[in-house]
């Protein structure tokens, strides 16, 4: 069965410096890989997705993310954080042969900070 | 134009009621799903359905059964509410293919 996890529950970054959030699957086979925004009170938004070819994938809101299989690890960057990018952070995994029924496995969630 | 919509967005009941989540999308996915998130934000998959399968993630209770009237909807139904089953609940889509899932706002469900 795959997992994530995401070792950084809490990050506080002042606005305008750069930004990475760890993710670590662990997965037999090549995974599918996510990165999910969560705003206060809201639903998740898909920032971008990893499903094979170039490692390097860009998202929306300017974030991007990098596969690298030999750390089995899919973090995520932003140059400069805005205010706005305070929320919640969500790295997923999917099995990449669809035999799981697409269900999605979850990390544990990094709630991200901006301090003016 | 909402992709992914679910009814109520709030749910207070009383322990051992009978409640209906609902969610509808309008992306003409074939593959939904419902999830749960608990008071310390950790996202779980509780159903995975389509046409053709539905997959139950083994954890959750059968108190707990998803219905879907029609490709476009996929209905959650509690019996017995516990306490513990206060939680946000998130309905997703997508094409089974692209696995890509689109999810709902969320709906908020309070057991007193």
């Amino acid at each position: 069965a795959q997992s994530v996890t995401q070792p950084d529950i809490h990050i506080t970054v002042s606005e305008g410096a750069s930004l990475e959030l760890r993710c670590n699957y662990s997965y037999g086979a090549t995974p599918y890989l996510f990165w999910y925004v969560q705003s206060p009170g809201q639903g998740l938004q898909l920032l971008l997705k990893y499903f094979s070819g170039d490692t390097l994938v860009q998202g929306i809101k300017g974030f991007e993310a990098e596969f690298k299989r030999s750390q089995s690890s899919f973090n995520l960057r932003k140059p400069s954080v805005h205010w706005s990018d305070a929320a919640e952070y969500f790295c997923a995994v999917a099995a990449g042969n669809n035999n799981a029924g697409n269900m999605l496995t979850f990390g544990g969630g990094t709630r991200l900070m901006v301090k003016p | 134009d909402t992709a992914v919509s679910q009814t109520p967005k709030y749910l207070v009941t009383q322990m051992g009621n009978d409640k209906s989540i609902k969610c509808e999308q309008n992306l003409g996915h074939d593959t939904m799903y419902w999830y749960k998130q608990d008071s310390k934000k950790f996202l779980k998959i509780m159903f995975s359905y389509n046409n053709k399968e539905l997959i139950i993630n083994e954890t959750v209770p059968n108190r707990f059964s998803p219905k879907s009237p029609d490709k476009a909807h996929l209905n959650l139904h509690i019996n017995s509410l516990e306490l513990g089953d206060s939680a946000v609940y998130f309905c997703a889509s997508s094409q089974t293919i692209q696995n890509t899932q689109y999810f709902g706002p969320g709906t908020r469900l309070t057991v007193l």
